[in-house]
């Protein structure tokens, strides 16, 4: 089956802790996101990659980091900088063009911060 | 930066009413993308409209965009239980990302 997949379900940190969330697809897509999501509110962007070896900032990128050596993965990285990283975080990938193409959701990651 | 309001942010029907929800910006919008997200779950895209004026049809959802291409709503008819969730816009800015709405949650009262 295509699709992707991201690990864990729930994760659980203490503050001060760094923490990578997978993200995997199986789609050949280029572009691949970030996304994180809030009790109510809309999803906002974290990072995105058009093509292996390079991405860009979205929105909220302060005190996250991503790396994209391989087509299929793009691991994030919830550092201690981040103050509030309690929140439901969303990989997506789409066909290369980017932004104007339909968005392929993984599951999701639940962060909670103790 | 450049937003997309999404009104209402939630709508309780009765099963068999129908249910709309609106996404209005204040700058011309090169498309417009709509997604649902069931609870628990993930955005699960919809449909994406590019031309001013476009209507789309997917069985009991109309979406349509704006002639001005700055606004658009999606339209659900008869609303049955396995449309509950909550309903997202999102549409593509001046730096080519998209901007996501805050989304309509459609509750169906008991």
């Amino acid at each position: 089956d295509g699709g992707i997949t991201q690990s864990p379900k729930y994760l659980f940190r203490k503050e001060g802790q760094n923490v990578t969330l997978s993200c995997e697809q199986n789609l050949n897509h280029d572009a691949m996101y970030w996304y994180r999501q809030d009790p109510g509110q809309g999803l906002r962007l974290i990072y995105y990659s058009q093509i292996v070896n390079d991405f860009q900032k979205g929105d909220i990128a302060e005190g996250y980091s991503v790396s994209r050596e391989k087509k299929e993965s793009f691991p994030l990285t919830v550092t201690s900088a981040q103050k509030n990283p309690t929140a439901f975080y969303l990989c997506a990938s789409s066909l290369a063009g980017g932004f104007n193409n339909e968005q392929f959701f993984g599951p999701g990651t639940r962060l909670t911060v103790l | 930066g450049q937003q997309v309001m999404q009104i209402p942010q939630y709508q309780h029907v009765q099963e068999g009413e129908d249910f709309t929800t609106y996404c209005n910006s204040s700058t011309t919008l090169s498309n417009i993308q709509w997604y649902k997200q069931r609870p628990g779950g993930h955005p699960v895209f919809l449909i994406q409209l590019v031309k001013s004026g476009e209507v789309k049809k997917q069985k009991r959802l109309t979406f349509q965009f704006g002639e001005a291409k700055k606004n658009s709503s999606l339209h659900i008819t008869a609303t049955q239980t396995t449309d509950v969730g909550t309903y997202f816009c999102a549409a593509m800015d001046s730096n080519y990302q998209l901007i996501w709405g805050a989304g309509t949650k459609l509750i169906i009262k008991p």
